[in-house]
């Protein structure tokens, strides 16, 4: 079955220090993998989108890296902001041709705090 | 920068009553879908809609749902005699490429079944 998890749950951090969110998947055939940022009450906003031949990919301090091999992505947020402060989703796309097969993780909620 | 917009933002509406939503995909944009949040959980997937037809449906949308794109601008959602388990955020999104195509969702409309 085509699965996402996410970790941790929910994150409390520092404004100004780093963190790194976790997801595994286990998506075939494997297409792509997206992380989104979802402000509460808002929609989901991309982040990165990297497909399996791409290791790491940088959004100004988000930073993605994906291991196809072990099916484990990480989201990495250098010198957070209180604007941070979101749902961070994990999407999966498995190989569907045109239609649409995109699985989502339940998301990990961080709060960036003062 | 072009969006994906939505109305309305927020509807409240009585057990049985017919409701439309509204999105306004990015004007390039070929694949249209439907999404739904319930307060708390992850994002679903609803439907998928191009070439103006259904592609693909997940087992939320049942009889009760139904898509269209009138016009050739608004794509809508309707949902023929709301319950209660209707209640949740709807996003519509839209990409011009499938599968490898950024998806970018709409702010979502807000509906609350009474």
């Amino acid at each position: 079955k085509n699965q996402v998890e996410q970790s941790p749950q929910s994150l409390i951090i520092l404004e100004g220090k780093n963190c790194t969110l976790q997801c595994n998947y286990t998506v075939s055939p494997f297409s792509n993998l997206r992380w989104y940022k979802q402000d509460t009450g808002r929609g989901p906003v991309s982040l990165t989108i990297m497909t399996f031949s791409e290791n790491t990919k940088s959004n100004g301090r988000y930073t993605a890296t994906l291991d196809a091999d072990t099916k484990q992505s990480s989201l990495h947020i250098t010198a957070s902001q209180l604007s941070d402060s979101a749902s961070y989703i994990c999407v999966v796309s498995a190989d569907g041709g045109a239609t649409n097969k995109l699985i989502f993780g339940t998301g990990t909620l961080l709060a960036v705090q003062p | 920068e072009p969006e994906v917009t939505q109305t309305p933002s927020h509807q409240v509406t009585q057990m049985g009553q017919e409701v439309i939503l509204r999105c306004v995909p990015i004007s390039n944009h070929l694949y249209f879908y439907w999404y739904r949040q319930i307060l708390g959980q992850k994002v679903e997937f609803l439907v998928s809609f191009y070439n103006n037809e259904i592609s693909e449906k997940s087992e939320i949308f049942d009889d009760q749902f139904s898509v269209e794109r009138p016009d050739g601008s608004n794509f809508t959602l309707k949902i023929r005699s709301t319950k209660l388990e209707d209640s949740a955020m709807y996003f519509c999104a839209s990409r011009r490429q499938a599968n490898t195509g950024e998806l970018f969702f709409g702010e979502g409309s807000r509906l609350t079944v009474l």
